[in-house]
């Protein structure tokens, strides 16, 4: 198996621009998860899909973030506007069950100047 | 609110020593898991703590977990170089105020072992 692949790796794009990470679980996978990495904050649960339905996106900072999964296969986390406070690792991790361990993604670094 | 809190934050120990990292949650959890993160790099999971007094080992790595404590601990022996790296706790648990699972990460132990 692939395992979760993420794209872009890295990104680096200016304010106010529009930005697209792209997520591919494992296939046979029923969870979805988008994490956020900083050095302030750590590890952040920004939102969670089950069979491709948002469960929980309370972690979600702002209106200018929106996640989408429109199959099994695919996941996008999309800030619209950036700004350069955005500017962190965005981790996608998939498992089998609501309580099973997580397998995660290589990761997308954001820069946003 | 719900915390999950580690300690220590960062440490550096020598090869061969043994020490404990300590993970602290805030409510009932009904799983805890460890996570283990080189630089630069993704995580990977090393251990799911299903029940009290469960433990588990792997390698120099040992993990156990006290619910009734609120309190899993990360045991490493005799501690060689590849160790180095950040370690995390994370729980899972049902949250009544929205009425869903939540996953919550602790602080992560930056743990560097010196040859």
């Amino acid at each position: 198996d692939a395992g979760v692949i993420q794209s872009p790796r890295h990104e680096v794009t200016e304010m106010g621009q529009e930005v697209t990470l792209r997520c591919k679980p494992i296939s046979g996978h029923d969870y979805l998860f988008w994490y956020r990495q900083t050095m302030m904050r750590g590890l952040e649960l920004l939102i969670y899909f089950n069979n491709n339905v948002p469960i929980d996106d309370s972690g979600m900072p702002e209106d200018r973030f929106s996640a989408k999964m429109p199959n099994a296969s695919f996941s996008t986390l999309k800030i619209q506007p950036s700004e350069p406070r955005d500017s962190a690792v965005y981790f996608c991790a998939s498992s089998p069950g609501q309580a099973d361990t997580q397998y995660f993604g290589p990761g997308t670094r954001l820069t946003v100047l | 609110e719900l915390k999950v809190e580690q300690n220590p934050l960062f440490l550096s120990m020598q090869e061969g020593k043994n020490y404990t990292i300590y993970c602290n949650y805030s409510t009932t959890s009904d799983r805890l898991y460890w996570y283990r993160q080189d630089p630069g790099k993704s995580l990977e999971s090393l251990f799911v703590l299903l029940s009290n007094g469960a433990v588990k080992q792997e390698g120099r790595l040992m993990a156990s977990l006290d619910t009734k404590a609120r309190l899993s601990t990360l045991h490493i022996t005799a501690a060689v170089h590849d160790l180095s790296a950040t370690y995390f706790c994370a729980v899972h648990l049902l949250s009544f105020t929205s009425g869903t699972y939540k996953y919550i990460f602790g602080t992560g132990t930056r743990l560097k072992v010196l040859a």
